[in-house]
C-alpha cells in the first residue's frame, strides 16, 4: 500500500529546542493525523486536521495541513526529555483506510 | 479520547499452536478496524481491514488463512494467529475508525507482542 514520506528520519536534539518534521503524499487527502509511539506502546493520537490550511495546536505541539492538501507539518516547541518517540503521520480520505508515514525518531537529549 | 483496548498485551506460544488477539473500542462503535505488524523500528503495516458483519479485506502478500479476522460486533475485532511460527512473532496493533462525530479519527490500542518459540 502507499506509505507517506516523513522527514527527517531521525533527529537528536538539545532539550529545550524546537522540533520540525513532516510528511508528503503524492495523493490528496482530506484528513491528516499525527501520532507519537512509544517503545512497546500502540500509537497515541496528537492532532488530527481535517482543512486545507487549517493549524492546531495541542500544548506545545502545533500541527498543519498543508494547502495542496498533500503534506502536514508537526512542530514542537521547547522539547522535552518525555518527547522521546516516534511520530507518525497519517493519511485519509473519508472512509477509507490511512496511510502511514515512515516514521521520525525523536531523541531529546537533557 | 476515544480508548481502544487489546488483549492480551504480550503471549509466547509454542509453534504450531494458535493465538488469538482481542480488539475493543470501549467508548464508540466501529464498524471499520485495523489489524498492523510492526517490526522493530519500523512504521506500521497493515494487515487486513476488518469490517463487521463482512469478510475482512486483507493486503496483498498477508494470508487469510494463516491470520483469521473475526468483526462479530461493532465494538470487537479478533485475529487468530493459527499455526503460529517464529517469523509471525512481532508487535501486533489494531486500531478502530470512529466515524461517531462529524469527523473522521482512528484510534490505536497499545499493542500485542507475540514471540514464538
Amino acid at each position: 500500500g502507499q506509505q507517506l514520506n516523513q522527514s527527517p528520519q531521525s533527529m537528536f536534539i538539545q532539550e529545550g529546542e524546537d522540533v520540525s518534521m513532516n510528511c508528503t503524499s503524492s495523493s490528496i487527502f482530506n484528513t491528516w493525523l499525527w501520532y507519537k509511539q512509544d517503545p512497546g506502546e500502540g500509537p497515541v493520537l496528537l492532532i488530527a486536521l481535517y482543512k486545507a490550511g487549517e493549524l492546531t495546536s495541542n500544548g506545545r505541539l502545533t500541527a498543519q495541513f498543508g494547502i495542496t492538501r498533500k503534506d502536514s507539518f508537526l512542530n514542537i516547541s521547547a522539547s522535552i526529555p518525555s518527547d522521546v518517540g516516534i511520530y507518525f503521520c497519517a493519511g485519509s480520505n473519508t472512509g477509507n483506510q490511512f496511510y502511514f508515514g515512515t516514521g521520525t525518531s525523536l531523541t531529546v537529549i537533557p | 479520547g476515544a480508548v481502544v483496548s487489546q488483549h492480551p498485551s504480550r503471549v509466547i506460544c509454542k509453534s504450531g499452536t494458535s493465538v488469538k488477539i482481542e480488539c475493543r473500542s470501549l467508548d464508540f462503535q466501529a464498524t471499520t478496524m485495523f489489524w498492523y505488524r510492526q517490526f522493530p523500528k519500523q512504521s506500521l503495516m497493515l494487515m487486513a481491514t476488518s469490517n463487521e458483519g463482512s469478510k475482512a479485506t486483507y493486503e496483498q502478500g498477508v494470508e487469510k488463512d494463516k491470520f483469521l479476522i473475526n468483526h462479530a460486533s461493532l465494538t470487537l475485532s479478533t485475529l487468530t494467529v493459527t499455526s503460529a511460527h517464529p517469523e509471525d512473532s512481532s508487535f501486533y496493533i489494531c486500531s478502530a475508525r470512529d466515524m461517531t462525530g462529524p469527523r473522521e479519527t482512528q484510534y490505536f490500542g497499545p499493542g500485542t507482542r507475540l514471540l514464538v518459540l
